[in-house]
């Protein structure tokens, strides 16, 4: 079992730039989350996914979208980026109903300029 | 809504050391609650959790948390630290009974370093 992988684990961009985070989890969880961490601020939670098919807003989602492709994949896209966006993203996944807790990927150290 | 408050930033301790990092919530519901550990540039992973029942939870590498509902409160301990604990501490918060889809509430995390 890998557990949670996200690619890749480290970008720079220049603002206005576009990219996607690829996030998968080989546990078979029905929810996923990506959140952010910035310094003194904690994880903060930019979007979620119920379940396959379902996303919705997190505390913090301007500026992100995202796509459940499939019950294992969870990307997030930012389509114009902005050094406000500069943080470290992880991605995470559960089974709300039975694990309770989230398993979390290696993160990606994202930098714009 | 829930929230978390992480009452030390930053905790320095000698090594064997005991250590106590504090977290406080505050919630209309019923919780799960959470401690997480990062060490430098890794991801989190769980220390342990409280669900339900017995208040005192043991978790991984010798650490433990105490469940105080009347003070809603939910402490990390641990009685003799290592060097290998170096790292940052997160507590955590979700709605029990799955309703919230597991959405993780943090807190502003508490970096403990072990001096020798």
């Amino acid at each position: 079992n890998a557990g949670v992988t996200q690619t890749p684990k480290f970008q720079v961009l220049k603002t206005g730039q576009s990219m996607t985070l690829q996030c998968a989890q080989d546990m078979n969880h029905n929810s996923m989350y990506w959140y952010r961490q910035d310094p003194g601020m904690g994880l903060r939670l930019i979007y979620y996914s119920a379940s396959e098919g379902t996303t919705d807003k997190g505390e913090v989602p301007n500026g992100y979208n995202v796509s459940r492709l499939n019950k294992r994949e969870f990307s997030l896209r930012l389509e114009s980026a902005a050094p406000s966006q500069t943080s470290v993203y992880f991605c995470a996944s559960t089974d709300p109903g039975t694990r309770h807790e989230q398993y979390f990927g290696p993160g990606t150290r994202l930098t714009v300029t | 809504a829930q929230s978390v408050t992480q009452l030390d930033s930053q905790v320095p301790v000698f090594e064997e050391a005991p250590v106590e990092l504090r977290c406080n919530y505050s919630s209309s519901v019923s919780v799960y609650l959470f401690w997480y550990v990062q060490y430098p540039n890794q991801g989190l992973q769980l220390l342990l959790k409280y669900l339900s029942g017995s208040t005192l939870v043991k978790g991984i590498n010798g650490f433990e948390a105490e469940f105080n509902k009347s003070q809603t409160s939910f402490h990390l301990r641990k009685p003799s630290v290592h060097i290998s604990d170096t790292a940052e501490y997160f507590c955590a918060v979700t709605m029990a009974g799955g309703t919230s889809y597991g959405k993780l509430t943090f807190g502003q995390g508490t970096i403990l370093t072990v001096h020798p």
